[in-house]
């Protein structure tokens, strides 16, 4: 149980595109997810949290208007990197509480953009 | 959310017990101690979480101390495959708790 997948796994594009990546919790309900960013060698970010219904929660020095996120239901969340650079080139990861019992944050495999 | 300190490395011996220390002095009533670990290029995986009490499942064992300040995630029998960062958070669960990862210890496995 508590699986969480996302999709794409790799993508790579031109600067100036944008991706769309989706991250969702197979077989359980999520009303709070979370999308986190790593770079080579360093640890994971988190960029923002997302509640099922409502607009997301950016950290402090993520541009929202540059990483849009859509929670439409209890079991998927999308984040769409907007003109992407090649700085934004990173793995994306998500994560999804599962609450009652399970009581804590399982996370997705991961997706590694490459922007050109 | 309290900070975590953990050594940046170690090394265990394959089949022998592994014992991760961390320390979370500043760690307030209301907040679990959780344990990921990072295989290179994957998503975190979950070990195990705990308030207080020590915590056994089929992965590790949580020792907590009774002040709470500092915890050891114990592998009892290492494998090659358990070389991976590990990561202690201290979080509040179902109140939208935040994960904040800090640079957690690299384990590395040797035959």
């Amino acid at each position: 149980g508590a699986v969480v997948s996302q999709h794409p796994s790799w993508v790579i594009c031109k600067s100036g595109t944008s991706v769309k990546i989706e991250c969702r919790s197979l077989d359980f309900q999520a009303t709070t997810m979370f999308w986190y960013r790593q770079f080579p060698k360093q640890s994971l970010m988190l960029m923002a949290t997302s509640n099922e219904g409502s607009k997301a929660t950016y950290e402090q020095g993520v541009e929202k208007d540059k990483f849009l996120i859509n929670h439409a239901s209890l079991t998927l969340s999308t984040l769409t990197v907007t003109s992407a650079h090649p700085e934004d080139s990173s793995f994306y990861i998500c994560s999804a509480e599962a609450g009652g019992s399970l009581d804590t944050q399982y996370f997705g495999p991961g997706t590694r953009l490459t922007v050109l | 959310d309290a900070k975590t300190t953990q050594p940046t490395s170690m090394d265990c011996a394959e089949g022998r017990a592994a014992n991760l220390p961390c320390n979370h002095s500043t760690i307030s009533g209301n907040e679990y101690v959780y344990w990921y670990r990072q295989i290179h290029s994957q998503g975190p995986q979950y070990i195990i979480h705990g308030l207080k009490n020590n915590e056994t499942n089929e992965m590790a064992s949580l020792i907590i101390t009774e002040d709470r300040k500092s915890s050891t995630l114990i592998l009892p029998h290492a494998t090659l495959r358990d070389t991976a960062v590990y990561y202690c958070i201290v979080s509040r669960p179902r109140e939208g708790g935040k994960l904040i990862f800090g640079q957690g210890t690299e384990l590395s496995v040797k035959p």
